[in-house]
């Protein structure tokens, strides 16, 4: 079966300082990956999603980036964090094109001091 | 521009009685349809999904409705139980898209 798995589960980091969030899958091969942001009142914001390695689409222009260095390995990053990125980041994998249902990963919340 | 529109923040609904969870879209594009649960702190999980070549999907406790004309669905839940207390997430995607486009959520009380 297969297994999302996302860390670290919270991080407090302070303004400016960099980030780097990890999520894998196992279990599949060639998984579309997304990340998403929940913050408070707005519901789940896609951010990146990527169907292959080293392909990254970018939905919301941000001091964020997102790379996919492995087939089943996404990473979410920041050089410098600001107050507005604090929020809960999901991590969610799709088999394909041909089945749309997303599965989530635990998440991460961050908070930004 | 919201395409995925949940216009009730929250909702509650006394334990035992029947919920009924709206969602409005405006992508005629949109074929395919989800609903997800979400605790606090835990990642939304997967609830039950409907084409739009359906209009009528269950799966136990849980029917979603679909009417194309209106670009609305709905998630009956009956009967609620308080395990039911979550954010429920309505969600659609469009034939080929990679992408899933969420609506805001409605909190849902199970009350005793």
């Amino acid at each position: 079966s297969q297994t999302i798995h996302q860390w670290p589960a919270t991080l407090v980091q302070p303004v400016g300082s960099p980030l780097s969030l990890e999520c894998t899958v196992e279990g599949t091969s060639n998984p579309n990956l997304y990340w998403y942001r929940q913050a408070a009142g707005r519901g789940l914001q896609l951010l990146f999603y990527s169907v292959g390695i080293g392909q990254i689409s970018s939905e919301v222009p941000q001091n964020l980036s997102a790379s996919r260095p492995q087939d089943r390995q996404f990473i979410l990053s920041s050089k410098k964090l600001l107050l507005s990125d604090s929020g809960f980041y999901l991590c969610a994998w799709s088999a394909s094109l041909a089945e749309d249902t997303q599965y989530f990963g635990p998440g991460t919340r961050l908070t930004v001091l | 521009d919201q395409q995925v529109k949940q216009n009730s923040p929250s909702l509650s609904v006394q334990e035992g009685r029947i919920s009924i969870l709206n969602c409005d879209y405006t992508n005629s594009m949109f074929d395919y349809f989800l609903w997800y649960k979400k605790y606090p702190a835990e990642g939304p999980t997967f609830l039950i999904s409907i084409s739009s070549i359906k209009d009528k999907n269950e799966d136990g406790r849980f029917t979603v409705f679909l009417n194309k004309s209106a670009k609305h669905l709905s998630l009956h839940i009956v009967p609620s139980q308080p395990g039911d207390s979550a954010v429920y997430f309505c969600a659609a995607s469009a034939y080929g898209d990679d992408k899933i486009i969420f609506g805001k959520g409605t909190r849902l009380h199970i009350l005793p």
